[in-house]
């Protein structure tokens, strides 16, 4: 079955940077677009990022474009979201999602970033 | 930027029909997911492109999609519904992707 294993959350400094893992299986991973999504405590959910399946194409919540990197390697079956210039309204819990239905489908079951000092 | 609207909140009796809205201009050319969200739980997917059901979903749930508002819909709620349930789609140009802001269900 579809399973996506997050890591690499934990508390930061304000400012610093931090790279989140997304692993799959159960899958053909290269064959789909994968999504990050967060979800700030007691709020809603917010998209994040999504790549393609070659990871030809990548797109940006207006938040995030200019600080974080989506990116893949299809080879370790591995998603990756690099978070540099972090700020307290970052803090939240980070899911990693397949595109095996045209939108986020399967979906990991989170990591906790906290952004503090 | 580009917006879903949902209600925050929809409450029914159990086994009564619940209905959750989702308005968004592009929504008559774009389709529109629904994800549950039950407390402490991640996300999910009850219905995509408008109205399909991934398999392992209920019966109970299906979607649909007229003009600017899709439709999620609960026939017969269960206690075990009660949850957040998020729309999402995208802007017309598909590149701007957006959740709704959630509506909770309460079944009592």
């Amino acid at each position: 079955q579809v399973q996506l294993v997050e890591s690499g959350g934990g508390v930061v400094q304000p400012g610093r940077s931090l790279r989140l893992s997304c692993a799959a299986s159960g899958f053909t991973f290269s064959s789909y677009g994968m999504h990050w999504v967060r979800q700030a405590p007691g709020k809603g959910l917010e998209w994040v990022a999504v790549i393609s399946y070659d990871g030809s194409n990548k797109y940006y919540a207006d938040s995030v474009k200019g600080r974080f990197t989506i990116s893949r390697d299809n080879s370790k079956n591995t998603l990756y979201l690099q978070m540099n210039s972090l700020r307290a309204e970052d803090t939240a819990v980070y899911y990693c999602a397949d595109e095996r239905t045209g939108a986020p489908a399967t979906w990991g079951q989170g990591t906790l970033v906290t952004v503090s000092s | 930027s580009y917006e879903l609207t949902q209600p925050p909140s929809v409450s029914v009796s159990p086994g009564q029909t619940a209905r959750i809205t989702c308005s968004g201009d592009a929504l008559p050319k774009k389709y529109a997911y629904w994800y549950q969200q039950k407390s402490g739980q991640a996300p999910v997917l009850v219905i995509y492109e408008d109205s399909k059901r991934p398999s392992g979903i209920p019966e109970r749930f299906s979607g649909s999609s007229s003009g600017t508002m899709a439709t999620l819909t609960i026939s017969g709620a269960q206690v075990e519904d009660e949850a957040d349930y998020y729309c999402y789609s995208t802007d017309s140009s598909g590149n701007h992707v957006v959740f709704g802001g959630g509506t909770k269900l309460t079944v009592l």
